[in-house]
């Protein structure tokens, strides 16, 4: 497909537990964004891609989480020892470029029990 | 001050109606700034860029105000389709990040 592609699409978890979010950007675009948005709040801004390194990581909330990217491609979300307060909606997008517009994937809803 | 700021309204108007919304962000040395299209549980999607001398597409204007630090969104001719959240995107100055607002909502009714 030629949009970004996210998975799973939905994802349930037991507190404590650890979780993966996977993200597909579109091919040739080389940043890529994770934002999150909770139920009626607006997009907060997690980490910043471009290719390969992470220059902007100054959103993630604690050290449960961290996110990586590889081939300047794939990038994955790491949730350790989840909490109920990180359930949301998890957004990728991603853009030719630094600053050019964003597209986003379907995001993954992360709900923690 | 936040980054990004706008009213979250909802705007409440009528099909036909010419509606505005602005958007405020904190930082001068900002140089991207989009406008977002959010729908009721949906991912945001693009709406347009807003170029320095301010553009339009269809029925959708925006304009950008450097030295009050402000974009606006004008929306013509409402439809009921363009019920939706609306959110403005800045670019944090030199940096990469880009924040977004917590969105206007706008309702067009019959």
């Amino acid at each position: 497909g030629a949009g970004v592609s996210q998975s799973p699409s939905n994802k349930v978890t037991e507190k404590g537990k650890d979780v993966e979010l996977r993200c597909d950007p579109i091919s040739g675009h080389t940043a890529l964004y994770w934002y999150r948005q909770s139920l009626g709040q607006g997009l907060e801004f997690l980490i910043y891609f471009q290719g390969n390194s992470a220059p902007d990581k100054s959103g993630l909330p604690s050290d449960r989480f961290s996110a990586e990217r590889t081939g300047g491609s794939v990038s994955t979300l790491t949730i350790q020892r989840t909490q109920q307060e990180d359930s949301a909606v998890y957004l990728c997008a991603s853009s030719l470029r630094a600053n050019s517009p964003l597209h986003f994937g379907n995001g993954t809803r992360l709900t923690v029990t | 001050r936040k980054e990004v700021e706008q009213d979250p309204g909802p705007f409440n108007v009528p099909e036909g109606a010419t509606v505005a919304f602005n958007c405020t962000y904190s930082n001068s040395a900002s140089q991207s700034f989009f406008w977002y299209r959010q729908d009721c549980r949906k991912e945001p999607k693009l709406l347009m860029s807003v170029y320095s001398s301010g553009n339009e597409d269809g029925r959708f204007t925006a304009q950008l105000n450097r030295a009050s630090q402000y974009i606006s969104l004008l929306i013509r001719d409402s439809k009921l389709s363009d019920s939706a959240t609306y959110l403005c995107v800045v670019n944090s100055g030199t940096a990469s990040k880009l924040t977004f607002g917590t969105g206007t909502r706008l309702q067009v009714t019959l």
